[in-house]
Formats: structure tokens, C-alpha cells, sequence
């Protein structure tokens, strides 16, 4: 299957810990990336293969793979880190790039 | 530091042909793939397709044969072209660089770590 399913919808109070989930096949052998999205604007790469993270991304974002289940966790959300999230991974069966449904987070 | 910069019509009639060019700066072009991703208003993103230095190109097969992703290495520019657009093509267009490869022994890794700023795109009659 070539489906990335993540939660719509999650929040979390501001300096607490969030962790947002990404579900499909492709992931038992292709690492997730993340992406953070705010209105009107591109995405952001924030997390990327066994333990990367970007140049300027703070450490509070961490990621991690178990079974078909990739996790992107903020430890200590800030208020800019509201907006949407998607993870993205290739398709194990024809190769194309397929992105995760997306995950809006609210900062209280 | 890596850039792309894109352009390209951002208004269309229906049937009309989406024609978009991403330049890249600051990197060569080998060694990495260069993509296209599209978002309809208030939607998720869409992976279009990409394409690399060498002509090595896969497309979503959801646009049914309508995308052509076309690499000029000499000007470090790669073009989409959609055809026959619709309504249903309505979207902000983002060209992307894509980095994959094996992460042995048993798993890979995929990423986009460079992206335009996006071109909205409205097709209507």
C-alpha cells in the first residue's frame, strides 16, 4: 500500500511533549521524513532519516521508527511550532514519493 | 547555499497546458533528484513526480500520463508540464530537491531538503 496515514488533529500545552505518528507499509523499510508547514507558506524539512535533523532546526524535534510506525516528537513545544505536519516516504511497490495525510497541531 | 527559484503562468483555461521552470543555484546538479509537489487549497500535499541529471524520471500515476518532468542541465533548470489541466489542478505548485539512498543493511532513507517558494496556479474558464 502506498498510504501514509496520520492523525488529524493533535495539541499540546506550550513547553509540554507531542508526538505525532505516521502509519504505512513503506516505513518497515524507507525511514520518514518530516515536514512543518504554516499558512501560506512551504514546507520546512525538520526531521529526516535515522537521527537527522536539518541545519537550524532546534533539538527538540527527534524522530523515531518502529514496525510501520514512524514518530516525530517535540519535546517542549513552542508556540512556533503550531501548523501542519506531514511525513513523507517513498512507495515500496512502484517507488513514487508519497506524502503522510497531515496533522495540524495547536500550541496552548 | 542551495536555492530554487521558480516561475511559471499562474492562471490557466481549462485544457490549457501547466507549464512551470525551477532553477537551481548554489549546487550542482548531480547526485540528487529534482521534484515536484503540488497542495490544493486547504489539502495535503500531492508528490507529482521527479526527475534526475541523467533522464531517470517517475511520476504519480494518479495525473494518467498527463506530467513530463524535464531536466536542461546545461541552464541547472528542470521543467514540469501538465496537460489538459481542469478545475481539479487548481493547486500551489512547489519544485523540491530530493536526496535517497540505502541506509544498510536493510533500510532506506528519502528526504526533500530544499524547496521554492511555491506558484499558485488557478485554471478557470
Amino acid at each position: 500500500s502506498s498510504e501514509l496515514t496520520q492523525d488529524p488533529a493533535v495539541s499540546v500545552a506550550l513547553g509540554q511533549t507531542v508526538r505525532i505518528t505516521c502509519q504505512g507499509d513503506s516505513l518497515r523499510i524507507y525511514f520518514a521524513s518530516w515536514f512543518h508547514q504554516r499558512p501560506g507558506q512551504a514546507p520546512t524539512l525538520v526531521f529526516y532519516g535515522q537521527n537527522n535533523r536539518p541545519s537550524g532546526i532546534p533539538d527538540r524535534f527527534s524522530g523515531s521508527t518502529s514496525g510501520n510506525t514512524a514518530t516525530l516528537t517535540i519535546t517542549g513545544a513552542q508556540a512556533e511550532d503550531e501548523g501542519d505536519y506531514y511525513c513523507n516516504s517513498r512507495d515500496s511497490s512502484d517507488n513514487r514519493g508519497v506524502f503522510g495525510t497531515g496533522t495540524k497541531v495547536t500550541v496552548l | 547555499q542551495v536555492q530554487l527559484q521558480q516561475w511559471g503562468a499562474g492562471l490557466l483555461k481549462p485544457s490549457e497546458t501547466l507549464s512551470l521552470t525551477c532553477a537551481v543555484s548554489g549546487s550542482s546538479f548531480t547526485n540528487y533528484y529534482l521534484s515536484w509537489i503540488r497542495q490544493a487549497p486547504g489539502q495535503g500535499l500531492e508528490w507529482i513526480g521527479e526527475n534526475n541529471h541523467a533522464g531517470s524520471a517517475t511520476y504519480n500515476p494518479s495525473l494518467k500520463g498527463r506530467v513530463t518532468i524535464s531536466v536542461d542541465t546545461s541552464k541547472n533548470q528542470f521543467s514540469l508540464k501538465l496537460t489538459s489541466v481542469t478545475a481539479a489542478d487548481t493547486a500551489s505548485y512547489y519544485c523540491a530537491r530530493s536526496i535517497w539512498g540505502r541506509h544498510p543493511p536493510s533500510f532506506f532513507y528519502y528526504y526533500m531538503d530544499v524547496w521554492g517558494k511555491g506558484t499558485t496556479v488557478t485554471v478557470s474558464s
